[in-house]
């Protein structure tokens, strides 16, 4: 499936480096979110874009730093991470509307060490 | 906000027998629920959702129910199979915004043995 794709599948980052997650769409969609999914806890929402604008940020850490420079693709810049942040981060979109299916991408596996 | 809370956790059950997972939500003006499947290793993906106008909804050994009153909805499955273990995930959507702010359960891990 080729939906939503997300790079990198695997990162391993120390508590002082810069890492950015990508994520990009070719459902045509006009909404992107990212997810956070921890072993033993419901996905969790960090973010939402609705045509480019930031229209949701559910209390994230500064330490992540969302970017949408237009409707197809997201990021989701890193920095200065704590071990507890370790996860698997889901990116998503979705057509507003009457539509409401989320698709997600097949997510980043994160390791803070 | 939105609560959802879904039960078991973890299901085993014979294949061929069925598998029932139960979700209950908080919010009463929420008007979208759908059911996401996620194997190991792999993207959820939505394998059926029902909307609060509609009390039932089947799609071949796949059925999900809504109880607007009680306020859960629950998910059937129906002649199991190997193929069918994996983690379920419920989810509900109350009419806020005009993105789908989906609040998720914790997830059932459903294992099909032979």
């Amino acid at each position: 499936e080729t939906g939503v794709t997300q790079t990198p599948r695997h990162l391993v980052m120390g508590m002082t480096n810069k890492k950015s997650l990508k994520c990009e769409q070719h459902l045509g969609h006009n909404a992107m979110y990212w997810y956070k999914q921890s072993a033993k806890k419901p996905l969790e929402l960090m973010f939402v874009y609705n045509f480019k604008e930031q229209t949701e940020n559910n209390s994230v850490p500064s330490r992540f730093s969302p970017e949408c420079p237009n409707s197809s693709h997201l990021f989701l810049h890193l920095h200065t991470l704590q071990p507890e942040d370790s996860a698997l981060y889901l990116c998503a979109s979705s057509q507003t509307g009457s539509n409401e299916k989320l698709f997600f991408g097949s997510g980043t596996q994160l390791s803070v060490l | 906000g939105e609560n959802v809370e879904q039960h078991p956790s973890t299901l085993s059950v014979q294949e061929g027998d069925s598998a029932v997972i139960k979700c209950t939500y908080s919010d009463s003006a929420s008007n979208y629920f759908p059911w996401y499947k996620q194997e190991l290793g792999k993207r959820p993906q939505l394998i059926i959702d029902i909307r609060s106008n509609v009390g039932e909804k089947k799609d071949q050994r796949i059925a999900v129910t809504l109880n607007k009153t009680a306020k859960h909805f629950s998910l059937h499955i129906t002649e199991t199979q190997p193929e069918d273990s994996a983690v379920y995930f419920c989810a509900a959507k109350g009419r806020t915004g005009t993105a789908s702010k989906l609040t998720f359960g914790t997830g059932t891990r459903l294992q099909v043995t032979l």
